[in-house]
């Protein structure tokens, strides 16, 4: 069965403080990583997928890499507009379905 | 282009009473997934509907079923409700025609059983 561990579930930090947050994960045959930011009340917003270790992609202040077991998402310089649940999935080989973490809460306080 | 939409956005039941949650994907886009989000178990993958047909379906007893139509249009149904159906219904849409792609998700139909 698919697994994805997010740590840590909750993280504050200052305006400009960057971090990372982690994604630990066990997939059968992985098609792809996925990273969403979900803000209160509203569905996931798609930022980034992966397909292979060793892949990056950035956007804005956000970089996602990946190896064979983890995924991190680095925050450069956060805003406080960058607080959000941040969560990550792995997509297998079952048409539509990806199995999501628990998610990172990011607070970042001005 | 317009996002995925879904109706209604929130609703209250009462146990014992079924509800039809409908979505419209982004157009032009074929495969609809559902997911259910609460605090305890997260996101968690209902079904997927793909020329309207299920192609897979999560580990959710019958009373949650679903359809999609020729438009790509797809319905969700939950029948004797439960207090734990209580939870965010997302419907999410993808261009992928097959293995798995991004999935683009509506803001969702927020349902409280009482």
């Amino acid at each position: 069965e698919d697994q994805v561990t997010q740590s840590p579930e909750a993280l504050r930090l200052q305006e400009g403080e960057s971090s990372s947050l982690n994604c630990s994960y066990t997939v059968s045959g992985l098609r792809g990583l996925f990273w969403y930011r979900q803000d209160p009340g509203k569905g996931p917003e798609f930022l980034f997928t992966l397909y292979s270790a060793g892949e990056e992609k950035e956007k804005e202040r956000l970089k996602a890499t990946l190896t064979k077991k983890e995924s991190f998402l680095h925050i450069t310089a956060p805003k406080p507009e960058d607080s959000a649940t941040y969560l990550c999935a792995v997509g297998g080989t079952s048409y539509g379905k990806l199995t999501f973490g628990q998610g990172t809460i990011l607070t970042v306080h001005p | 282009k317009a996002g995925v939409t879904q109706t209604p956005r929130y609703l209250i039941k009462t146990r014992g009473q079924q509800v039809t949650l409908s979505c419209s994907p982004i157009s032009g886009h074929r495969s609809v997934s559902w997911y259910q989000q609460t605090p305890g178990q997260g996101l968690q993958f209902l079904f997927e509907y793909f020329s309207e047909t299920q192609r897979n379906k999560g580990n959710f007893p019958g009373r949650f079923s679903g359809r999609q139509f020729s438009n790509s249009r797809s319905e969700m149904n939950v029948s004797t409700l439960e207090l734990g159906d209580s939870a965010l219904y997302l419907c999410a849409s993808s261009e992928r025609t097959s293995g798995i792609g991004e999935l683009f998700f509506g803001e969702g139909s927020r349902l409280t059983v009482l």
